[in-house]
């Protein structure tokens, strides 16, 4: 099993709203990653997740907080979101952050925030 | 903070002709990695370089890294209409952190 599957696919939220996206991956991956894609721009890195402990935040705002309750599950709790954090969320894993690994991106949630 | 410019930002070719993508590191890289995003897609892996002057082949594909280990080419012979989307060039900046900076992609579109 290569993949890392993200729920839900598409979210709609309103600026008052709590919502959570969710991703899990059966690799046996050790580092995991939120990343935030706008349209016609590379993924942009928010957090690094290895060996279950936040290691990177790319100083994210607040109103994103992740979370990693075990090495399988990476969660992203939304909260007072504004309309331009509108965008493709990517979760990606890899086995370890250092050395050379390659990242396996889930799908990813398309978030619109209305 | 380690900068990764690609160009060109967008190319369009007749089905048949070559296509190339060029990466630049402000910093020498440990590895570099190529990524393939289709239209409303997620970015898909396609290769790593690790060695200075590196040159991998896959199928039509050669990706380059450079003696310097600070640039990289991607090279489509012969394009397809399934070659179409964005590459992605994405390099780690030289900690152990897993904190790679990707490149702003080339947008490949193939006229059939």
């Amino acid at each position: 099993d290569t993949e890392v599957t993200q729920t839900p696919k598409h979210l709609v939220m309103g600026m008052t709203n709590k919502k959570s996206l969710k991703c899990e991956q059966h690799m046996g991956h050790r580092a995991m990653y939120w990343y935030k894609q706008k349209a016609k721009k590379p993924p942009e890195l928010m957090f690094v997740y290895s060996y279950e402990k936040l290691s990177i935040n790319e100083s994210v705002p607040s109103r994103f907080s992740p979370e990693c309750p075990n090495s399988s599950l990476l969660n992203l709790h939304l909260h007072a979101l504004q309309p331009e954090d509108s965008a493709l969320y990517l979760c990606a894993s890899s086995q370890r952050t250092g050395g050379f690994t390659e990242a396996f991106f889930g799908q990813g949630t398309r978030l619109t925030v209305v | 903070g380690q900068q990764v410019m690609q160009i060109p930002q967008y190319q369009h070719v007749q089905e048949g002709e070559d296509f190339t993508t060029y990466c630049n590191s402000s910093t020498t890289l440990s590895n570099i990695q190529w990524y393939k995003q289709r239209p409303g897609g997620h970015p898909v892996f396609l290769i790593q370089l690790v060695k200075s002057g590196e040159v991998k082949k896959q199928k039509r594909l050669t990706f380059q890294f450079g003696e310097a280990k600070k640039n990289s080419s991607l090279h489509i012979t012969a394009t397809q209409t399934t070659d179409v989307g964005t590459y992605f060039c994405a390099g780690p900046e030289n900690t152990n952190a897993g904190k790679s900076t990707f490149g702003d992609g080339t947008t490949l579109t193939v006229k059939p």
